[in-house]
Order: C-alpha cells, then structure tokens, then sequence
C-alpha cells in the first residue's frame, strides 16, 4: 500500500460545479498536511495547509479525517482556472520525517 | 523578491554518465529540498539540507547524493544515470525550521527536465 493515496482522476466537470476529492495516508503518526497545486509543466505551488479543526479559504476548504486517515479539499463554484493537478503532502512530526506527496488528482473544468 | 531558482531548465544525458543540478533558494531560506518527478509518477522526496548538512533523504540509491554550499545553494548529483532517472527534478526552499520541518511551507523552483539516452 503506498503511503499517501490520490484518485489520479481525471476529474471532468462543468464550470460553477462543487467538486471535492480525497487523499488517504497510510502512517497513523503522521502530523501535518498540505494542498498543493501543480499547473501542466509547472512546479508546485502551496494552497493550503489543513488543519485539524478544517480550514476554507475562499471556494476552496480543506478538512482532515484522523480516524480515517484522509484529508479532502473540496472546491465550490469551480472556475476555469482551478483546472490543474492538485497534491496533497503529508509529513511526521520529527525532524527526520519523510515528506509524502501524493501521485496528484487531474481536474479539469470545462465551460 | 526572487524565487527559488534551477539550473540548467533542461539537461540532456547519455546512461553512465554524471548529471549535476543546481538550485538557488530564495533569500532568508535555509532549507532545501529536492524531488524527482517522472512522469505518472508523482513527486519523490530525494533530499532534504539545511544549514549544509544532510537531514534527511528518501529511498534513492547512493548515486543520488548532494550538497549545500555555505551561502545555502545547493546541487544535486547524479552518477551512473540511467534511463529511468529521466524525470522533472524540482528543488524547494523554506526558512530554517525552529520547529518540525513540517511547519514550513516549501517553495518549489521551475524545476530542471532531465532526458537520460
């Protein structure tokens, strides 16, 4: 089983939609978790970090599931520009832990 | 304010020989941290330094090995490449973590494509 697991998607949907997918981690102790976003041929950039009580920032919120060892992001009234692959990275807590990103999910927002 | 930046953009390599990649973080920055990106692959953590030592690297074999320079640039060394190791190589910087790496947001530079024939 890989450590962080993403649907690599792609997900097509119409502009204006609510899409929300998931990324499942396999390490219990692991601490902290990131979105990221990558457009095609670029590097990626930080969205948001999630934290344990879930965030939002504008269309986008983040929420954590310890229990059940996945983070979401969801994304409402999507717009043309959200089209792009989207990271999640999950990390420990020491000094000496690895830094997971997931494979990515492809999302695509058609007009 | 400059970001991080990578060099060369593109590298081009034959199976055996040695590839090295270079990173500038973005000032103030002390970490760095290095992936490899093939394609359908997703990102790989390869490396982590900061203040010029090695604190942590991913499961890579030895010929993947690098360095911290003193005003905290970085390289990235590949010997005997082979063609699997043609991938997108990204470098990333954060300020100095007081606390767990995991608290700081990391800044990705462009990345440099690297093509083993």
């Amino acid at each position: 089983r890989k450590e962080v697991e993403q649907d690599p998607g792609p997900f097509n949907v119409p502009e204006g939609a609510t899409v929300a997918f998931n990324c499942t981690y396999s390490n219990s102790a692991s601490q902290s978790f990131f979105w990221y976003r990558q457009d095609c041929r670029k590097e990626p950039k930080l969205l948001m970090s999630v934290y344990s009580s879930g965030n939002e920032d504008g269309r986008f919120t983040a929420q954590l599931n310890r229990a059940s060892q996945y983070i979401s992001l969801l994304i409402r009234d999507s717009k043309l520009s959200d089209s792009a692959t989207y990271l999640c990275v999950v990390t420990g807590y020491s000094s000496a832990s690895k830094i997971i990103f997931g494979s990515g999910t492809r999302l695509s927002i058609r007009p | 304010e400059a970001g991080v930046t990578q060099s060369p953009t593109h590298l081009i390599k034959t199976r055996g020989q040695q590839a090295t990649l270079r990173c500038s973080p973005i000032s103030g920055h002390t970490s760095v941290y290095w992936y490899q990106q093939a394609l359908g692959l997703g990102l790989q953590f390869l490396l982590w330094y900061d203040e010029g030592e090695e604190r942590n690297r991913g499961n890579f074999p030895p010929r993947f090995s690098g360095r911290q320079f003193p005003n905290y640039s970085s390289e990235l060394n590949v010997n005997a490449l082979e063609l699997e190791d043609s991938a997108l190589y990204l470098c990333a910087s954060s300020v100095s973590p007081g606390q767990p790496i995991s608290q700081e947001t990391q800044y990705f530079g462009p990345g440099t494509r690297l093509l083993v024939l």
